[in-house]
């Protein structure tokens, strides 16, 4: 299993709900990341999990909540997020000893 | 030819002709460099890498250049395709072992048939 599978694949949200975004790898993976791409856009790196520990925290704001249960896992909890939050948000693992990421299809939210 | 418009980049290529997409990057210290492709709708996709100890590598159709004295990294397409159609993003990794990746601004290849 070479894939990162992202849940859901399109999420409409409004501005004082709470959800969250999931991400799966099988593939023995020690780090996770999430990324934020707007459109036309490169993806920005917001959070790394390294061996289950947030290492890298991009100066995200406390609305996204990046959560690690497991080393198979990454979830990200939103709460009270604006419209400009809107985007593709981006899941992808890495084997940690080699930076090159495998990215997910991505979940397209969008924030009314 | 390449041109830069309100957004990102875009180069026209007819099919079969050799395609070469250019980036810049910014720190002397990255070690390790992607190219990724990114169709619409789907999330990027890794193509080919080089490590800051080599100049050139090659894969199936692609080669990337590295010219660390100007910090210039290029991905060349041999026989371009429909299929290569896409948005192309180079990523430095800034050092260490975790994918710190930083990418760059992306160029939109059209392939005419």
């Amino acid at each position: 299993d070479t894939e990162v599978t992202q849940t859901p694949k399109h999420l409409v949200m409004g501005m004082t709900n709470k959800k969250s975004l999931k991400c799966e790898q099988h593939m023995g993976h020690r780090a996770m990341y999430w990324y934020k791409q707007k459109a036309k856009k490169p993806p920005e790196l917001m959070f790394v999990y390294s061996y289950e520990k947030l290492s890298i925290n991009e100066s995200v704001p406390s609305r996204f909540s990046p959560e690690c249960p497991n080393s198979s896992l990454l979830n990200l909890h939103l709460h009270a997020l604006q419209p400009e939050d809107s985007a593709l948000y981006l899941c992808a693992s890495s084997q940690g000893t080699l930076p090159e990421a495998f990215f997910g299809q991505g979940t397209r939210l969008t924030v009314v | 030819g390449e041109s830069v418009g309100l957004h990102l980049p875009t180069l026209s290529v007819q099919e079969g002709d050799n395609s070469i997409i250019n980036c810049a990057y910014s720190n002397s210290a990255s070690d390790y460099f992607i190219w990724y492709k990114q169709e619409s709708g789907k999330g990027p996709q890794f193509i080919i890498d080089i490590r800051s100890n080599m100049d050139k590598r090659q894969g199936q159709r692609v080669t990337v250049l590295l010219n660390k004295t100007v910090k210039h990294l290029s991905l060349q397409i041999a026989a371009t395709q429909p299929g290569d159609s896409a948005v192309y993003f180079c990523a430095e990794n800034l050092g260490g072992s975790q994918g710190n990746l930083i990418f760059g601004k992306g160029t939109k290849l059209s392939v005419k048939p």
